[in-house]
This record gives C-alpha cells, sequence and structure tokens, in this order.
C-alpha cells in the first residue's frame, strides 16, 4: 500500500538552532513530494516540492528538503529555527488513482520553537 | 499559483440540518477536492470533484450526505446533510493543476449541536 510516514508527533527546537521534520514514503514509480505547514486555525500552505531534478529543493520562509531516493526519504531542513516557525506540518505525496492525482498525506508533525 | 476562499469560514448548526459550504478559486484549475481535518490531525480526502459531473467519493463518503457540485472550472460547493455531532470538523477545499501544488483554502470550521 502507498503511504507516507511522518514518525515524529512532535519536534522541539530552541530558535536559532537547526531544525529537520522528517518523511519517509512508499509508492511504486517517481514520487512528487510536498511539504504543507498549517498555522492555527489556518488553512494549509505550500512550502516546497521536489518533481524531479536536484535533490535538495529550497521553499518558502527558508525551508529546504532533501529528496534521497535510496531512504525513501524527503526531510524538511532549516538552518536556523524561529519562533515563527512553530505550526503543524504535513507531507504529501501524489499519486495516481483512477486516472487522476491525488495526495496521500503524512500524520503531521507538531513542530515547536522555543525562545 | 491560485487563491482559494470558502464560505462560511465558521458555523454552528442543529442536529439535522444541512450546511452547504462555497469554494471559490482565482484560476481555472484543473483539480478540486474536498477534505475533512480534525484540529491538530492529519487530511481525509472527501472526494474529487469533477467539472461536469458527479464527484468521485472516497470509502467512507457518500453523495447522499456529502453532495459537492463543480460547476465550472473556479467553483465548487460541499454540502454536508442531516448533520450529526460527529460532523463536527474542519472541511478543506483544495485546487490544483493535474500532477502539480494544490492549493488550500482557509476552511471552514462546523461545530454540530
Amino acid at each position: 500500500a502507498q503511504s507516507v510516514a511522518q514518525p515524529e508527533d512532535q519536534v522541539n527546537v530552541a530558535e536559532g538552532n537547526p531544525l529537520t521534520v522528517k518523511c519517509t514514503y512508499s509508492v511504486s514509480g517517481n514520487p512528487y513530494l510536498f511539504w504543507y505547514v498549517q498555522y492555527p486555525n489556518r488553512g494549509l500552505q505550500f512550502l516546497l516540492k521536489y518533481i524531479t531534478g536536484d535533490n535538495l529543493v529550497k521553499g518558502s520562509y527558508g525551508f529546504e528538503a532533501e529528496f534521497n531516493k535510496s531512504q525513501t526519504s524527503f526531510h524538511l531542513k532549516k538552518p536556523s529555527a524561529l519562533v515563527s516557525d512553530s505550526a503543524l506540518y504535513f507531507c504529501a505525496v501524489s499519486v495516481l488513482r483512477d486516472s487522476n492525482y491525488q495526495l496521500i498525506w503524512g500524520a503531521g508533525t507538531k513542530l515547536i520553537i522555543k525562545p | 499559483s491560485a487563491v482559494i476562499s470558502q464560505k462560511p469560514s465558521r458555523d454552528i448548526c442543529q442536529r439535522g440540518t444541512s450546511l452547504t459550504i462555497q469554494c471559490q478559486v482565482d484560476s481555472q484549475v484543473t483539480m478540486m477536492f474536498w477534505y475533512r481535518q480534525q484540529p491538530g490531525q492529519s487530511l481525509t480526502l472527501i472526494a474529487t470533484a469533477n467539472q461536469g459531473s458527479e464527484a468521485t467519493y472516497e470509502s467512507g463518503f457518500v453523495i447522499d450526505k456529502f453532495p459537492i457540485s463543480r460547476p465550472n472550472l473556479t467553483f465548487s460547493t460541499l454540502t454536508v446533510s442531516n448533520m450529526s455531532p460527529e460532523d463536527s470538523s474542519i472541511y478543506l477545499c483544495s485546487g490544483g493543476y493535474t500532477t502539480d501544488t494544490q492549493y488550500f483554502g482557509p476552511g471552514t470550521r462546523l461545530t454540530v449541536l
């Protein structure tokens, strides 16, 4: 079965430190991978995506993610965390179902940045 | 990108009534979807809204309970029918272009008493 795993329910990081939010996937073929962020009482905002090409993709708000095909991972990273980065982060993979592309979602990781 | 708006942003409804949520996109998107989300949890896909034809529902969701319309490429509605407290949730609309990024509306927070 195709799936996305975010192994950490919550990640705690001190402000100014680097952060990593983990994501692994299990899909057939070449995946399209996405990260979204959800701030409290808000909808989801697109952060970045990997379709093809360079394994390191850069996105909004200084975030980046590294695609690792051998480890089937797509971890989200930021060199220096801000308190305002505190939010719920979702990893997703696009899969073809019934001639339409749909997103399979991870469970989400709550990121808490402490001052 | 696409900017998506939803109405209403929130509502409190009585058991047994119905609520229609509207989703408007500022550009013609290929795909539109409706999701349900419990606060702090992941998204559950309700259905794919197909332009000019019946929506494609995911397992556990049926048309009688969640009728969906999509009369054109920029607009869709989701109705939550005969509501019960178990329908209390956040309902999210999204739109996108084939395999590419989905853009989300701000969500509709529904409370059923």
